[in-house]
């Protein structure tokens, strides 16, 4: 019931790219993107609808596929800030909101 | 505006006793929920609420009581505290699940002895 991400670790350097994957078992109607820092309460980065859209915020974009079930997350030009783990959040309009196993990204000078 | 309060920030439990996480809300929002993060690991969702007077069990309720007389608290109780339980646990609220951001407090950690 719990999507699962891939990868579960990356490791960057200033400036490269990166993709998180997310994928569910069950149908979606939506999937939020968190992005959580060492000691800190997770933080919301966007949410995608139906309907196969994508969104950006700065340098972070995501796209979501209902029909796979799947959404991933873009980093592009990674900067020091974007070190963190980074969460997906299903809900299939259960009202329940279930994250994903997590994926660590660090990113070193 | 405060956003989502936990209290206390931390806590250390003997095992067997009983305590109760509080959690507040003043963004006058319907929807609330308790999580879990062991250490490494990602949010298990223990409980959650609709509304107040309503409350479900989400993926690792055993263990864990909730109840939400009003809008504003969802306060999480352990009963009988096991090790088990030694975890971060985060309390959110949103104004629709699955369409709106989920606001998240600073966690409380928890630590059974």
């Amino acid at each position: 019931q719990q999507p699962v991400q891939s990868p579960q670790a990356v490791i960057l350097r200033e400036g490269e790219d990166a993709v998180i994957n997310c994928s569910s078992s069950k149908a979606l109607y939506s999937v939020h993107w968190y992005r959580q820092k060492h000691g800190e309460a997770p933080v919301f980065l966007m949410i995608l609808l139906k309907g196969g859209e994508q969104k950006g915020h700065d340098k972070i974009s995501a796209s979501f596929n209902e029909k796979k079930q799947q959404s991933s997350l873009y980093l592009t030009a990674s900067q020091l800030s974007y070190s963190g783990t980074y969460f997906c959040g299903t809900e299939k309009g259960t009202d329940k909101l279930i994250f994903g196993t997590g994926t660590r990204l660090q990113v070193f000078p | 505006n405060a956003g989502v309060t936990q209290t206390p920030k931390f806590r250390i439990l003997k095992i067997g006793q009983s305590m109760t996480l509080q959690c507040a809300q003043d963004m006058n929002h319907n929807y609330m929920y308790w999580y879990r993060q062991d250490p490494g690991m990602g949010l298990k969702l223990i409980y959650y609420s609709v509304g107040a007077g309503i409350t479900d069990k989400g993926e690792v309720p055993n263990g864990y009581n909730v109840s939400r007389s009003t809008t504003e608290d969802f306060p999480l109780r352990l009963e009988l505290a096991a090790p088990s339980q030694t975890s971060v646990y985060f309390c959110a609220s949103s104004t629709r699940a699955w369409i709106t951001e989920a606001f998240f407090g600073q966690g409380t950690r928890l630590t059974v002895v």
